[in-house]
């Protein structure tokens, strides 16, 4: 199975300041990678896929990068509205993990 | 508009049997794969296993083989998650979620694709004598 290691546990940053989230696989998952945002009491909700395209309707400051073990999240431009917490997730041989996930705090 | 909903909370007690159910619609049911994951309260997202309504092939993760049943009418796109025997630790949050497209070669279809979008509700089990 494959492992997915996310850093930092938490990031606390003021509005305006840049994220940069960090997840790594244990083996290579070529470019199948996925980012969620998570809000409280809310569902989660597809930011990325195959690494770096965005899903339909999230705003541009949203980015991600990587391929083979190491992948970013960047959120070039703090708002009030993604502070949360984020979890990669990827799929290989039927076997689907996600990662422990970051929470994204205002400092 | 692509939309799974689920049913609503549920308050079980221990050995109690439950199946909960995620409804599909704006899209082809038998098409997609459809996946459940579990978040315990406080914690992470983990991934119980995927089915295939087209076919009602299923696939578990080793962690919740035996624990849970995953089944599908398509007659009505309807997913289910199924216990048999509930134990206080299956409280949590149960999120239904859409996955791959199913690229069907060789008598199997596997998913296309391989993230979750969209996702329900959520339905809440708390089990609790």
């Amino acid at each position: 199975e494959i492992v997915l290691t996310q850093s930092p546990a938490t990031l606390s940053l003021s509005p305006g300041e840049r994220a940069t989230l960090s997840c790594r696989a244990s083996q290579s998952v070529s470019s199948y990678l996925a980012w969620y945002q998570q809000k409280p009491g809310q569902a989660p909700r597809l930011l990325i896929y195959d690494a770096s395209n965005r899903a339909t309707g999230i705003p541009a400051r949203f980015s991600g990068s990587g391929s083979g073990t190491d992948f970013t999240l960047t959120i070039s431009s703090l708002e009030p509205e993604d502070f949360a917490v984020y979890y990669c997730q990827q799929r290989s041989n039927w076997r689907i993990t996600f990662g422990g996930g970051t929470k994204v705090e205002i400092k | 508009e692509v939309q799974l909903v689920q049913s609503g909370a549920e308050v079980k007690k221990p050995g109690e049997s439950l199946k909960i159910s995620c409804k599909g619609s704006g899209y082809s049911f038998t098409s997609y794969w459809i996946g459940w994951v579990r978040q315990m309260p406080g914690k992470g997202l983990e991934w119980m296993g995927i089915i295939y309504p087209g076919d009602s092939d299923t696939r578990y993760s080793p962690s919740f083989q035996g624990q849970v049943t995953i089944s599908a009418d398509k007659s009505i796109s309807t997913a289910y998650l199924q216990w048999s025997s509930l134990k206080a630790s299956d409280t949590a949050m149960y999120y239904c979620a859409r996955h791959g497209v199913g690229y069907c070669s060789g008598g199997s279809c596997s998913p296309l694709y391989n993230w979750f979008d969209p996702w329900g509700q959520g339905t809440l089990v708390t089990v609790s004598s």
